[in-house]
């Protein structure tokens, strides 16, 4: 298996623009989670989805954060506009484990964001 | 603030060496894990300890859970250059339904 996917692996955009992160997890795996990591604050869940249906976006900073899962092989994460405060490390991982018991995590390499 | 904290923050040791880092936690869990994180990468999963045991290995690894004082640590045996990385311990709380990352403790391993 390749592993989860991420897209694309580095961007650097403008403030006010859109931007939009993607993620394929692995094949069979029931739930996807979306983590932003920086110096200051560290790793941070921004949302999960269980069986593509999210369950906790109480970690999304901002309403200009969306996150999507329309079928259980695909995931974007959509900022809208994104701000200077946005750059960070976002990472996506997926589980086979769907339910309340979480256990092991399977990270992406990372899209590494810079607003400028 | 967050459920795991590690400690220390920092660790710098030469190869060979043993490496401790722990773990410490507020509420009640289901079961801990311990992730390495290499520069510019994503992490990766280590092992995972229930809250129903004391102790497990895998390799140079070994994890302890004390659920009496909320804590974990994690040793690892015989240290190589490779070793160096970021280590998170993350706890999984009951009805939580995610895990839950702690600052993670920085292990830069000299040859």
């Amino acid at each position: 298996d390749a592993g989860v996917i991420q897209s694309p692996r580095h961007e650097v955009t403008e403030m006010g623009q859109e931007v939009t992160l993607r993620c394929k997890p692995i094949s069979g795996h029931n739930s996807l989670f979306w983590y932003r990591q920086t110096m200051m604050r560290g790793l941070e869940l921004l949302i999960y989805f269980n069986n593509n249906v999210p369950i906790d976006d109480s970690g999304m900073p901002e309403d200009r954060f969306s996150a999507k899962m329309p079928n259980a092989s695909f995931s974007t994460l959509k900022i809208q506009p994104s701000e200077p405060r946005d750059s960070a490390v976002y990472f996506c991982a997926s589980s086979p484990y769907p339910g309340p018991l979480q256990e092991t995590q399977y990270f992406g390499p990372g899209t590494r964001l810079l607003v400028l | 603030s967050q459920q795991g904290e590690e400690d220390p923050q920092a660790l710098s040791i030469q190869e060979g060496e043993n490496a401790t880092m722990n773990c410490s936690y507020k509420t009640s869990i289901n079961n801990l894990q311990w992730y390495r994180q290499n520069s510019g990468r994503g992490l990766v999963h280590l092992i995972l300890i229930r809250s129903n045991e004391r102790e497990k290995h895998s390799g140079r690894l070994r994890v302890t859970l004390d659920t009496s004082k909320k804590s974990s640590s994690l040793l690892i045996t015989a240290s190589r250059a490779a070793d160096t990385a970021s280590y998170f311990c993350a706890t999984d709380t009951p009805n939580a339904g995610k895990s839950t990352f702690g600052d993670g403790t920085t292990l830069t391993v000299k040859p």
